[in-house]
């Protein structure tokens, strides 16, 4: 079946606009992740989302990073007024709520902030 | 706090030999640990985890409470094994987030 996807692949933006990065997770995966990996700093938590529970939002770095998840499925980071330290690959991942473990990981979009 | 540690950011070895990626975690509990993968242009994807002590491509991985570590063995390195490799764990019951590492560039060299 469809594994998880991410659009857009790659984003170049300039500093001070505002980015929208989208998730489709796999079907029927409640659980949903967002992480950012930049090279030296690994794969960093930002948020999660699990059913209909409050999200964690704990790894957000700043309040200009946000993330909705609309009818449980398709989720949206949003980053407004993008700093050149945003720069990274923004990964999502999907799990079902009793195997959370195994996280399903899409390709990642590629964010340069110029 | 959870925590886990990757030491080593890059590590490189020749075609044959034995490679170890070392991981050390810091929980309050019993945590879950797992090794994920990710090779050139593939997604990350999950390796193996303790709990099923089970050998994958030839890797192995065995939780050390005392010491907190769970490094990742494999006894002859092969090419295809060049990739990144994160450490990770959740809390028991694998019902909470993952916590990662920040991950080792292994490099098989021929």
């Amino acid at each position: 079946g469809a594994g998880v996807s991410q659009s857009p692949s790659n984003k170049v933006t300039e500093k001070g606009k505002d980015v929208e990065l989208r998730c489709d997770p796999i079907s029927g995966h409640t659980a949903l992740y967002w992480y950012r990996q930049s090279l030296g700093q690994g794969l960093e938590f930002l948020i999660y989302f699990q059913g209909n529970s409050a999200p964690d939002k704990s790894g957000l770095p700043s309040d200009r990073f946000s993330a909705e998840r609309t009818g449980g499925s398709v989720s949206t980071l949003t980053i407004q007024r993008t700093q050149q330290e945003d720069s990274a690959v923004y990964l999502c991942a999907s799990s079902t709520t009793w195997v959370s473990y195994e996280q399903y990981f899409g390709p990642g979009t590629r964010l340069t902030v110029t | 706090a959870q925590r886990v540690t990757q030491p080593e950011k890059l590590l490189s070895v020749f075609k044959g030999a034995p490679v170890e990626l070392k991981c050390n975690y810091s929980y309050s509990g019993s945590p879950e640990l797992f090794w994920y993968v990710q090779y050139s242009r593939q997604r990350l994807q999950l390796l193996l985890r303790h709990i099923s002590r089970e050998s994958i491509k030839g890797f192995t991985a065995d939780l050390n409470k005392g010491e907190t570590s769970f490094h990742l063995k494999k006894p002859f390195a092969q090419e295809e094994d060049s990739a990144m490799y994160y450490c990770a764990l959740s809390g028991q019951g694998g019902s909470e987030k993952l916590v990662f590492g920040k991950g080792t560039k292994l490099t098989v060299n021929p």
